[in-house]
């Protein structure tokens, strides 16, 4: 039972570049959760999804992209990568509902030259 | 518009000390608070949560709505209690949650 599974683990992007970050749990959590970190800062709310086909904006979604087309399967997508989107990127599932724990990946360290 | 500030960036106690990581959260809806812990070249992960009232590894938090305020708190800190530490408000629809900038506890000899 793996739980969150990220990749890539660490990749450097050129300025413009586009890039789909892959995220997969074998939990059978509905809901899964894109956060990026900057340094210094807490996890700020990508994108999320509340199960397969539903996806919404969370607080910094300009950007990026995300689909779900299965409920294993959440990646994130970057178009036109930025400086301003290095980060380390993590995701997250649970199950439906409140008060639910939050499982977390590794994440994935990306760096805009 | 909810907010979660843990003011402290860096907690430093000896061994055996008392420990208490601030958490103040901002939230006009009913609050419902958690703590998540990462420990070194480990994954973030729940530590405790205010609804179940609960005591890991040592460490509780009570909710205090008059101060909005999640602190957590153990009595005697041990080594490897040392980790980065994060309260996080879950702001409904969704399970969605607000985190603070974290603490990072380092506990000495």
């Amino acid at each position: 039972n793996a739980g969150v599974t990220q990749t890539p683990k660490f990749r450097i992007l050129k300025i413009g570049q586009s890039m789909t970050l892959q995220c997969a749990q074998d939990m059978n959590h509905n809901y899964m959760y894109w956060y990026r970190q900057d340094p210094g800062m807490g996890l700020k709310l990508i994108y999320y999804s509340v199960g397969a086909g539903i996806t919404d904006k969370g607080e910094v979604p300009n950007g990026y992209n995300v689909s779900r087309s299965t409920t294993e399967d959440f990646p994130l997508r970057l178009e036109l990568a930025a400086p301003s989107q290095t980060s380390v990127y993590f995701c997250a599932s649970s199950y439906s509902g409140s008060r639910q724990p939050q499982h977390f990946g590794d994440g994935t360290r990306l760096s805009i030259l | 518009a909810q907010r979660v500030t843990q003011p402290e960036k860096l907690l430093s106690v000896f061994k055996g000390a008392p420990v208490e990581l601030k958490c103040n959260y901002s939230y006009s809806g009913s609050p419902e608070l958690f703590w998540y812990v990462q420990y070194s070249r480990q994954r973030l992960q729940l530590l405790l949560r205010h609804i179940s009232r609960e005591s890991i590894k040592g460490f509780t938090a009570d909710l205090n709505k008059g101060e909005t305020s999640f602190h957590l708190k153990k009595p005697f800190a041990q080594e490897e209690d040392s980790a980065m530490y994060y309260c996080a408000l879950n702001t409904g629809g969704g399970n969605k949650l607000t985190f603070g900038t974290g603490t990072q506890l380092k506990v000495e000899l």
